[in-house]
């Protein structure tokens, strides 16, 4: 398919533990985001990435919380050691170039810690 | 900084009657502005935009918005409600002419009773 895709959809795993959420992004689309969004709540901004600028990392909430993007293309999000509250709805979404271009989001992973 | 106010976590409407769901921004410069609705249990879509021009924008299922540079709002409108309508609704804003991320409002949730 042609949009954005998320790996895996579910993960459950057990506190302490390290996970890694994938995202593939539209080709050819050059800013990619992650967002956390908790029980159908709101968009939690996480990190951004735009080209081969220095990323946006100001909202990952912790030292656990880490993410790349390889070959401007797909993108991965590595939480280590985590806990029960990381527990919520991984968003990813890429744009094409151009600020007013509208992204495009994937269907989520949705993790949740024992 | 920027900032995106979704002041109703619900809002309720009767189906076949006009729906108003607001949405206020504080930027330092002049916006893009974005609607997205998430519908249960699937991914964020992107519903309309203003870019420039007519401050009416017209988007999917019958949706509008009306961007107001005085009030800084840009309120999401349809003249006559459908059940199908019920989900998360988000108001986002983006600076012109910068290199900043979106930001997304906390999302309303649209309730429409038959």
């Amino acid at each position: 398919g042609a949009g954005v895709s998320q790996s895996p959809s579910n993960k459950v795993t057990e506190k302490g533990k390290d996970v890694e959420l994938r995202c593939d992004p539209i080709s050819g689309h050059t800013a990619l985001y992650w967002y956390r969004q908790s029980l159908g709540q709101g968009l939690e901004f996480l990190i951004y990435f735009q080209g081969n600028s220095a990323p946006d990392k100001s909202g990952l909430p912790s030292d656990r919380f880490s993410a790349e993007r390889t070959g401007g293309s797909v993108s991965t999000l590595t939480i280590q050691r985590t806990q029960q509250e990381d527990s919520a709805v991984y968003l990813c979404a890429s744009s094409s170039q151009g600020e007013y271009n509208e992204q495009f989001f994937g269907p989520g992973t949705r993790l949740t810690v024992l | 900084a920027q900032s995106v106010a979704q002041p109703e976590d619900q809002v309720n409407v009767a189906e076949g009657n006009p729906l108003t769901v607001k949405c206020t921004y504080s930027v330092s410069g002049n916006p893009y502005l974005f609607w997205y609705v998430q519908y249960p249990n699937r991914g964020l879509q992107f519903l309309l935009k203003y870019i420039t021009g007519d401050n009416l924008v017209k988007g999917s299922y019958g949706f509008e918005a009306e961007f107001n540079k005085s009030q800084t709002s840009f309120h999401l409108k349809k003249p006559s409600a459908l059940v199908s309508d019920s989900a998360l609704y988000f108001c986002a804003v983006r600076v012109r002419s910068s290199a900043s991320k979106i930001i997304f409002g906390s999302g309303t949730r649209l309730s429409i009773r038959p």
